[in-house]
Parts: C-alpha cells; structure tokens; sequence
C-alpha cells in the first residue's frame, strides 16, 4: 500500500524566511504533485514532477523530486503572507490516469 | 467546459436521507475520479472512472456509498441513509492522460 507522508504537519513561520515542506512516499513512483489549498476551497495545482531530478519553480516557490531517495521537497523563499494556505503533496504510481494518493498536508502561516 | 463543475456547492441533510452529488468532468477528460476531505484533513479516495472500465471501488467506505458516470461524462456519488460521519467536502476530479489532475470545487455536507 502506498503511503505518503509530509512534515511538518504544521508550519508558522516569518515572513522574509526560507523552508522546506518534505514529502516522503513509499512505493516506487515517477510523478509527483504539489497542490495549494486555501481555507474553504477547492486544491490548485501547483507542480507536476515528472522525472527523477526535476525541480520546478514558481515565484517563491520551488519544488524538486528525487525518486531514488522517494523525497519531494517544497521550498519557500522569503516568505510572504499570501502563502498562507495548506500545501499537498500526491503520488501517482502507474504514471497516469490513475488515483492519487495524497499526503495529509502542511498547513502554512505566515506572519508578520 | 473550462473546469470540473460540481453540484450543488452546499447540501445539509437530515441523518437518514439519501443525497446526490454531482460532478460534470472537464470535457475529454477520461478519468473521473472521487475524493473525501474530512475537516483538517488530507484527501481520502473513494472511487475512480476511467473510460468505459469498470470503476475502482476500492476506497468507498461502506456499501451506502455508491457512484455511476452515465455516457462517460457526468458523474454521480450517491450516498443512502446518512450517517453524521459522512460529513465532510466531497471533492471530484478528472484528467487525461495523467497529466493533469483539476479538481472540483467540492460539495460541502452537513448531515445533522
């Protein structure tokens, strides 16, 4: 059964500050999602990591994939209070098409 | 249309009753899947349609939940008999090809 576990669970942090968002999973595996949510709505996508070794960026935030290691990281650069949101990372284990398989996210708060 | 629509956005029912939800996928998207979110939680998979195969019913968590997707487009998630546990935003998606996932903006229940 797969399993996909993100830490910290929780995450207050300063604005101006850098960190990291783990997303550890436990079956092989090939692609990765990082989705965003914000109170009382639905998920946005935010990074599909196709390949071992792929890293995406968008503004602050930077996601990377290695498959060898099963570890997503999301990254977060001078943090701003708009990224306050819970951060979800999904799996995908037949390469398309298929269910994923979601982490139980990281809620995000940034302050000032 | 441009994104996966579902209906209705708020349904508060008595425990007991049988509820609908709905779900109109992304037009050409193959894949349609279900989602539960419970409040603070991660996203826990219910079942998934993928072109004219039989449905993955593997996540549905007992026989009073139920789904079909008539002429491989719209879905429906039926849910008999209520109970209070069933509470919770139930989110759809759909893709193509794996490689995008869009959700739903979800169905809220309240059963009380």
């Amino acid at each position: 059964e797969l399993k996909v576990e993100q830490n910290p669970l929780f995450l207050s942090m300063q604005e101006g500050k850098n960190y990291t968002i783990y997303c550890n999973y436990s079956t092989t595996s090939d692609r990765l999602y990082w989705y965003r949510q914000d109170p009382g709505k639905s998920l946005e996508s935010l990074f599909v990591l196709l390949s071992n070794g792929a890293v995406k960026q968008e503004g602050r935030l930077m996601a990377s994939l290695d498959t060898k290691a099963r570890l997503s990281t999301l990254h977060i650069t001078a943090a701003v209070h708009d990224l306050s949101a819970t951060y979800f990372c999904a799996v995908d284990i037949y390469s398309g098409n298929t269910p994923l398989v979601f982490g139980k996210g990281t809620r995000l708060s940034v302050i000032a | 249309g441009a994104g996966v629509s579902q209906s209705p956005s708020n349904k508060v029912t008595e425990k007991g009753k049988d509820v609908e939800l709905r779900c109109d996928p992304i037009s050409g998207h193959t894949a349609l899947y279900w989602y539960r979110q419970s409040l603070g939680q991660g996203l826990e998979f219910l079942i998934y349609f993928q072109g004219n195969s039989a449905p993955d019913k593997s996540g549905l968590p007992s026989d009073r939940f139920s789904a079909e997707r008539t002429g491989g487009s719209v879905s429906t998630l039926t849910i008999q008999r209520t109970q209070q546990e069933d509470s919770a935003v139930y989110l759809c998606a759909s893709s193509f090809e794996g490689y995008g996932y869009t959700f739903g903006s979800g169905t809220r229940l309240t059963v009380v």
